[in-house]
């Protein structure tokens, strides 16, 4: 059973622009949401976090929100410059990381 | 650099033959963590050690056992792989359990013939 999902697979934005991946959850005892970014070849590492106390954190280009009520959390980035483009999985904290499948986000020159 | 190692990072077996997965970590973290992400799908938690503390996921199936030698090695053993094993296989680490930041290898990609 998903708890976290990413329902677009993949996105692609220019370079300069904005780009909003989205995830949605289930859980209602997920208090802690984390982004993680993953290149080709290499592990997710960790990108920005958020605590269920707060709806936005923001850390220079990435900022993540939360709206607990809709069970949905956002990523922008802005600009988005061409080192983003990797596959971005959104995850969620009970008692252990739920991941949700990824967004794969490809930046255009 | 400290860092989270998985070798090989490419292995392939035959169905029902047993196959180890290693992992190492030079961040002397006290967890250290086993994931299994089939393609397009999610990273799902197989199990995590805690020290010595071995704590198995409910719905992780029994052909997947877990060693943890020392602090800075953990194995993931299939006893009997079959066709529906074939993944990426993840380990991570992290300082204690919790919101602490997880540190993931580079994953091994399993496949089974």
């Amino acid at each position: 059973d998903q708890q976290v999902k990413q329902n677009s697979p993949s996105l692609s934005v220019q370079e300069g622009r904005i780009s909003i991946l989205n995830c949605d959850y289930t859980n209602s005892m997920f208090d802690y949401f984390l982004w993680y970014k993953k290149y080709p070849a290499e592990g997710p590492t960790f990108l920005i976090s958020i605590s269920s106390i707060k709806d936005k954190n923001e850390d220079g280009r990435f900022t993540v929100f939360l709206n607990k009520s809709a069970k949905h959390l956002s990523l922008h980035i802005v600009p988005s410059q061409p080192g983003d483009s990797a596959v971005y999985f959104c995850a969620a904290y009970d008692y252990k990381l739920s991941f949700g499948a990824g967004t794969t986000v490809t930046v255009r020159a | 650099d400290a860092m989270v190692i998985q070798n090989p990072r490419y292995q392939v077996t035959q169905f029902g033959k047993p196959v180890t997965l290693s992992c190492s970590q030079t961040l002397n973290h006290n967890v250290m963590y086993w994931y299994q992400q089939k393609s397009s799908q999610a990273p799902k938690l197989l199990f995590h050690y805690y020290d010595k503390d071995f704590n198995n996921e409910a719905d992780t199936p029994d052909n997947f056992q877990s060693r943890r030698p020392n602090t800075s090695f953990c194995f993931l053993d299939i006893r009997s792989p079959g066709l529906g094993d074939a993944a990426m296989y993840l380990c991570a680490t992290s300082r204690g359990v919790g919101k602490d930041t997880q540190y993931f290898g580079p994953g091994t990609r399993l496949t089974v013939l």
